[in-house]
């Protein structure tokens, strides 16, 4: 199976830009797709493929991939971005398996 | 809309069955699409837990394999969960949804969107 290796936790001042990454071998093989989590909330999809946002999701969240890395960049973050963030892609075995990020906890300062 | 709703005991004895079901509306499972279970003990990450295609082809974590069955009852729009021999470790939120997968200019892509609010299960005696 694959492991998506995520910094724990990572801290932005208002209005500024943070990088979120997410390492893997399977990302050499499959773009990430992004989820944003606040508490007791279920996870919310914010980005997918090489960087397609949902309906509703603000153009602030934008991904990007190169190598087995994958990245998610909020520009102007506000404080409602505060959240738990996780990426997601296929494993790399090609078996249709999945596998999650270790979580990345976002600050806005 | 299509909108997901978990339901299920909220405590199971260990060594005992987990059952929980995923409701679907506002699209027809037999239309399409995969179908996929994911949780998250407390303070924890997500884990996937398997997938359902609408044919009911089924696709497990390979560390869970043993204990899961995953199954769709295109009927009742719904498709079901089943974890044997659950122990503590189990406790969990456990999360229902649509996993959306597409090739775009030669290139796979799949997302889980969207997800049901979730069901705490607790595993105790």
């Amino acid at each position: 199976s694959s492991e998506l290796t995520q910094d724990p936790a990572v801290s932005v001042a208002l209005g500024q830009t943070v990088r979120i990454t997410c390492q893997g071998d399977s990302l050499r093989s499959y773009y990430a797709s992004w989820y944003q989590q606040k508490p007791g909330q279920a996870p919310v999809l914010v980005i997918y493929g090489k960087n397609n946002r949902p309906s509703g999701i603000p153009d602030r969240f934008s991904g990007s991939s190169s190598g087995n890395t994958a990245s998610l960049t909020i520009t102007g973050a506000q404080a409602e971005d505060e959240a738990d963030y996780y990426c997601n892609s296929r494993d790399s075995s090609g078996n249709h398996h999945y596998v999650f990020g270790t979580g990345t906890k976002v600050t806005v300062l | 809309q299509v909108q997901l709703q978990e339901s299920g005991p909220g405590l199971v004895k260990p060594s005992e069955t987990l059952s929980l079901t995923c409701a679907v509306s506002g699209y027809s499972i037999s239309s399409g699409y995969y179908w996929g279970w994911i949780r998250q003990p407390p303070g924890k990450g997500l884990e996937w837990i398997g997938s359902i295609y609408h044919s009911g082809s089924t696709y497990y974590n390979p560390s869970l394999k043993s204990r899961v069955t995953i199954s769709v009852d295109t009927s009742k729009n719904q498709f079901s969960l089943k974890l044997s021999s659950v122990t503590a470790a189990d406790t969990a939120v456990y999360y229902c949804a649509r996993l959306c997968i597409t090739m775009v200019r030669g290139v796979l892509l799949n997302w889980f969107d969207p997800w049901g609010q979730g069901t705490l299960v607790t595993v105790s005696s």
